[in-house]
């Protein structure tokens, strides 16, 4: 099972809206609505920002917000601030022979 | 405040069996709503989802590594483990123990705790 594709780079200014996209297969993300986004700062764990596509975890911030259309989810964060700049990586349940599979992951820049 | 932890040497020979452990606190791993999971990382390089067991001892793997890992369950002191065999350089990585959820009868891939994560490297 290979990565999802994502960006490798996405960069924004502050106050923009930028969106990260998450490419799978009909075997992932266009078969199920179990996409997942996680935001990892340099040295530190990732962190649940987004679970089943479009829900936001308590504590998250209502500036990140995901969706999907077919094989493609997409994860955008508005009024970009300097803390989002981060890796930021979509994750997708999955029928094949694995059970999860992880993007290969979008350095965001704040300009 | 559910809190995990990884533990284990930070350096492995080359062809010798890697052995973590995640300890949980704040929280019992015996439970029908999370599974647990390892994630690795190596330096540089994106996420890659090793397995899962629950607490009852079902396991998932990823296909590319099933033939060198076991993931193990130990209610009694709330551990789980991750063994991985033959290493060699490329299993050098940073590997995070995570918690996620299971609804009805499907793991969700909502990783919501993690611990801090644990580097391990794999050197002669």
């Amino acid at each position: 099972q290979s990565a999802m594709t994502q960006p490798a780079s996405v960069s924004g200014s502050p106050g923009q809206s930028i969106t990260i996209s998450c490419t799978g297969t009909s075997s992932d993300v266009g078969g199920y609505n179990y996409v997942s986004w996680y935001q990892q700062h340099p040295g530190k764990a990732p962190k649940l920002m987004i679970y089943d596509v479009t829900n936001r975890p308590s504590g998250v911030s209502n500036r990140f917000s995901g969706s999907k259309s077919g094989n493609t989810a997409s994860l955008t964060i508005s009024g970009l601030q300097a803390e989002d700049e981060a890796d930021y990586y979509c994750c997708s349940y999955t029928s094949s022979s694995s059970l999860f599979v992880f993007g290969s992951g979008t350095k965001v820049t704040v300009l | 405040q559910l809190q995990l932890q990884e533990s284990g040497p930070g350096l492995v020979k080359p062809s010798e069996t890697l052995s973590l452990t995640c300890t949980v606190s704040g929280g019992s791993i015996s439970t029908s709503y999370y599974y647990w999971g390892w994630i690795r990382q190596p330096p540089g390089k994106g996420l890659e989802w090793i397995g899962s067991i629950s607490y009852s001892g079902r396991t998932y793997y990823n296909p590319s590594l099933k033939s060198r890992v076991t993931i193990s369950a130990d209610t009694s002191n709330n551990q789980f483990s991750l063994k991985l065999s033959s290493v060699t350089a490329a299993d050098t990585a940073v590997y995070y123990c995570a918690r996620h959820r299971i609804v009805g009868a499907t793991p969700r891939p909502w990783f919501d705790a993690w611990g801090l994560g644990t580097l391990v490297t794999v050197s002669s």
